[in-house]
């Protein structure tokens, strides 16, 4: 069975341009995450969906964040504009529900904003 | 105060010993503890769930301690392989910033 996939693995950006990750859950995984981890720091969740719904968006930064899961299955997490602060790793989980222990991550997307 | 705390270590250890690990949490309302491992540029993986009378999965043990708002993991026989990233999370069933990680403790094991 295929994990989490993410794209892209890797970007690298100048400031205040956007940009885009993209994250597509196990299957029949009905909880997505996504967290940004900073080096040296564990994975901060920025928003939680149940299906299509964003259930804690409050660690979201939502002057220049925004996620989608419009059909309740892949997601896409956008920054516009990028900061230098925003160079991190964006990790993206799923689990079968909220309640269900095991989240399972993908690779994330390692972004460098310049 | 962050919400869950853990030393960042370095440990350094030898191959066969026995460490242990600690993660404290400020909010009484937490219901679910979990052990993550993540290795050097990999994504987190879950270890094991925390249970309230305790659990050992193999060589790894880990408690909670409610009283006290902590959470602990037991390594025994450190093997190489154990070098790794812990990483505490911490969960409440309801309401928002439910999902918290520490910051992870990182373990070398040395031959």
């Amino acid at each position: 069975e295929a994990g989490v996939v993410q794209s892209p693995r890797y970007k690298i950006i100048e400031k205040k341009q956007p940009v885009a990750f993209w994250c597509n859950p196990i299957s029949g995984h009905n909880t997505l995450y996504w967290y940004r981890q900073n080096l040296g720091q564990g994975p901060e969740l920025l928003i939680r969906y149940e299906n299509e719904e964003a259930v804690d968006d409050s660690q979201l930064p939502k002057d220049r964040f925004s996620a989608e899961r419009l059909k309740g299955v892949d997601s896409t997490l956008k920054i516009q504009p990028a900061e230098l602060g925003d160079s991190a790793v964006y990790l993206c989980a799923s689990s079968l529900g909220w309640l269900q222990e095991t989240q399972y991550f993908g690779p994330g997307t390692r972004l460098l904003v310049l | 105060r962050k919400e869950v705390e853990q030393d960042p270590g370095p440990f350094n250890v030898p191959e066969g010993a026995t460490v242990a690990f600690n993660c404290t949490y400020s909010n009484s309302a937490s219901q679910s503890f979990f052990w993550y491992r993540q290795d050097c540029r990999k994504e987190p993986k879950l270890l094991m769930s925390v249970y309230s009378s305790g659990n050992e999965d193999g060589r790894f043990t880990a408690q909670l301690n409610r009283a006290s708002q902590y959470i602990s993991l037991l390594i025994r026989d450190s093997k190489l392989s154990d070098s790794a990233t812990y990483l505490c999370v911490v969960k409440r069933d309801t309401g928002r910033r439910a999902l918290t990680f520490g910051s992870g403790t990182r373990l070398q094991v040395q031959p």
